[in-house]
């Protein structure tokens, strides 16, 4: 069965660089989340989308910034990296009737910033 | 605010031998809960949810979760453990409060079995 991808896997960036995460959810969902999942941390909710328009807003700080395009795709944009950005980025997608579903989790991207 | 909590940063439990990963939740309404599983380098996988129904939930691999509403917990368990099984483990909470209703997860914990 399909799976949530999410590209590229693995990302290294210099202080101050930016970096876009790419993220494909399962067909026919139409919500699509961004967690952060830092070193020995449980994953921390960034943003999400429902229908290709955003749904909620976390703990995304102002220098990132997402989308979610025609296609259902979402990338998330991240400007003047800093040292402190090294982390797991994971891209989720689910149906949003009603709180009863379960997300599916990609393989996560780790952007380390040097 | 939704939450959840898992008291034990980490389990040690012997191959063969029955598991429990704790999880208390504080919620507004009725829970969604989720447990989640996560390999090294890996996406987390979903394992269970209770939703309504029955307070015993069967998932993947063996698990099942028992949901209890008075004392808000939402224990993890399988009868016989692998080695297989050493992973980290995530309570969540489907935040239906939040437009986006998105997942707020516990802190995790650490299951180790041991051959």
């Amino acid at each position: 069965a399909a799976g949530v991808i999410q590209s590229p896997r693995h990302l290294i960036k210099e202080k101050r660089e930016t970096a876009t995460l790419k993220c494909y959810p399962i067909p026919r969902h139409d919500t699509v989340y961004w967690y952060q999942q830092g070193p020995g941390q449980d994953p921390q909710f960034l943003i999400s989308f429902y229908e290709k328009m955003q749904s909620d807003k976390g703990s995304i700080p102002d220098r990132f910034s997402a989308q979610q395009f025609s296609d259902y795709h979402s990338e998330l944009n991240m400007s003047s990296l800093e040292l402190g950005d090294s982390a797991l980025y994971f891209c989720a997608s689910s149906f949003p009737t009603g709180g009863n579903t379960e997300a599916f989790f990609g393989q996560g991207t780790r952007l380390t910033v040097v | 605010a939704q939450s959840v909590a898992q008291p034990e940063d980490q389990v040690n439990v012997a191959e063969g031998n029955p598991l429990t990963v704790k999880c208390t939740y504080s919620v507004s309404g009725n829970p969604y809960l989720f447990w989640y599983v996560q390999y090294p380098n890996r996406g987390l996988q979903f394992l269970l949810k209770y939703i309504t129904g029955d307070n015993l939930v069967k998932g993947s691999y063996g698990f099942e979760a028992e949901f209890n509403k008075s004392q808000t917990s939402f224990h993890l368990k399988k009868p016989s453990a692998l080695v297989s099984d050493s992973a980290l483990y995530f309570c969540a909470v489907r935040d239906i409060q939040s437009y986006g209703q998105n997942f707020v997860f516990g802190p995790g914990t650490r299951l180790s079995v041991l051959p």
